[in-house]
């Protein structure tokens, strides 16, 4: 069964840390993303990649940036985390144009206090 | 530039009704329109998905969808509803002419199921 795999299901970090969250594919997609969830908002995209090494901000990249060292992991980082950075993060993968086809990971609900 | 609206929050519905959830979306060309579903703590499943040809398109969980271009709606159907059913449901529309494949989503329709 392919899968997307988030490291952590839920995280707790303090203001100013550097966070990590690891996202891992099996399915030998180019492409992989990282949205975050709020309430009213729905999904909105923060970064994504469409190869190894290559990175594109999305709608609300500030704050955040990524790390794709190897085709199946994608890493987001919050370099110094904020409280307005408690959200859910889902990380998603697809093959290539006009496939789509998104495989979601089930989650990292991360809290910073 | 594309957009999506679920214009309705949260939706309640008692177990056997008929639903509908509505998703509007804006973009000038032909769009790839998704539904997604989202049960509490867990990821976003594609339900169904629409690129081309026949405009009712059935998806898993005995959900359909029909895209209708003169209405910009690709509205989310089901006869009967189980309780089970109970998640929070998404609308996202791609565009591939941009270049790129990623996705739009609505702000969400939260489904309550009473029985």
């Amino acid at each position: 069964d392919v899968k997307v795999t988030q490291s952590s299901r839920y995280l707790v970090k303090r203001t100013g840390e550097k966070v990590f969250l690891e996202c891992v594919q099996d399915m030998d997609h180019e492409n992989m993303f990282w949205y975050r969830q709020d309430p009213g908002l729905g999904l909105r995209l923060i970064y994504f990649s469409y190869d190894v090494k290559m990175k594109e901000k999305g709608d609300i990249p500030e704050g955040y940036s990524v790390s794709r060292e190897k085709k199946e992991r994608f890493s987001l980082i919050l370099e110094s985390a904020s409280t307005n950075q408690t959200s859910m993060y889902l990380c998603a993968s697809s093959p290539p144009l006009e496939s789509y086809g998104y495989t979601f990971g089930s989650g990292t609900r991360l809290t910073v206090v | 530039a594309q957009s999506v609206t679920q214009p309705d929050i949260h939706i309640t519905v008692s177990e056997g009704a008929s639903l509908e959830l509505r998703c509007n979306y804006s973009y000038g060309a032909t769009p790839y329109l998704f539904w997604y579903v989202q049960s509490p703590g867990q990821g976003l499943q594609l339900l169904l998905k629409y690129f081309s040809g026949d405009t009712l398109v059935q998806g898993i969980k005995g959900f359909e969808a029909e895209f209708k271009r003169s209405q910009s709606s690709f509205n989310l159907r089901k006869p009967s509803v189980h309780w089970s059913d109970a998640a929070e449901y998404f609308c996202a529309v791609g565009a591939a002419e941009t270049g790129a494949n990623n996705l739009f989503f609505g702000t969400g329709t939260r489904l309550t199921v009473i029985p």
